[in-house]
């Protein structure tokens, strides 16, 4: 089992629409929880960036964590052709490496 | 432009050569890691060093090997290269061992796409 899983997707949505990216985990030590951006042909960027449990908003994106049952969501408002982007989840435990899921793909119609 | 620099930005060599990809850190960075990306497994952790010293290890295989310089640039060394070794090769670096501000503050470069043909 891998420690963390992603759906791949790819999720396509119309112009607008609230987006809802997840993913699991199996490690319980895992304490900073991260979602990277990842344009096409470019390195990932961090997007949004969570310590323990809890909700964290910013803009139009909300990061939510819920530690008792290992699930961490993206959710993304009125989304734009400009969010299309791959979006993967990071997390890890205090000085070790971040373990990656494996990215979903999500495309914006305008 | 994140700060990190990777080169070449593509490479495309034959199997069982070898090959060096490069990674400048962000200014005042000590820490560098090297991702393998792949279609069908995502971002895999190769090695981290820290201020010149190896720091951790992931599924980095025997063919490859790395190293930190004083100047805090780093180089991949992939030898006996092979087709399942095509993929993307990202660096990033951060100020901490642990990855800086708590967490999250891995900054990575654009890549290497490393073609095995």
């Amino acid at each position: 089992q891998k420690e963390v899983e992603q759906d791949p997707g790819p999720l396509s949505v119309p112009e607008g629409a609230i987006v809802s990216l997840n993913c699991t985990y199996s490690n319980s030590a895992f304490q900073y929880f991260m979602w990277y951006r990842q344009y096409s042909r470019k390195g990932p960027e961090l997007l949004m960036y969570t310590y323990s449990s809890g909700n964290k908003e910013d803009g139009r994106f909300t990061a939510q964590v819920d530690k008792s049952s290992k699930y961490i969501s993206l959710f993304i408002r009125d989304s734009q052709p400009s969010d299309s982007a791959t979006y993967l989840c990071a997390m890890k435990t205090g000085a070790n490496n971040l373990f990656f899921g494996t990215g979903t793909r999500l495309t914006v119609i305008p | 432009d994140s700060g990190v620099t990777q080169t070449p930005k593509h490479l495309i060599t034959a199997t069982g050569q070898r090959v060096t990809l490069r990674c400048s850190p962000r200014s005042g960075d000590l820490s560098v890691y090297w991702y393998q990306q792949s279609l069908d497994q995502g971002l895999q952790f190769l090695i981290q060093y820290y201020n010149g010293e190896e720091r951790a290890k992931g599924n980095i295989l025997e063919r490859f090997s790395a190293q930190q310089f004083p100047d805090l640039h780093s180089e991949l060394n992939l030898s006996s290269l092979e087709l399942g070794d095509s993929a993307l090769y990202f660096c990033a670096s951060s100020v901490f061992a642990g990855g800086g501000q708590g967490a999250g503050g891995y900054t990575f470069g654009s890549g290497t796409r490393l073609t095995v043909v």
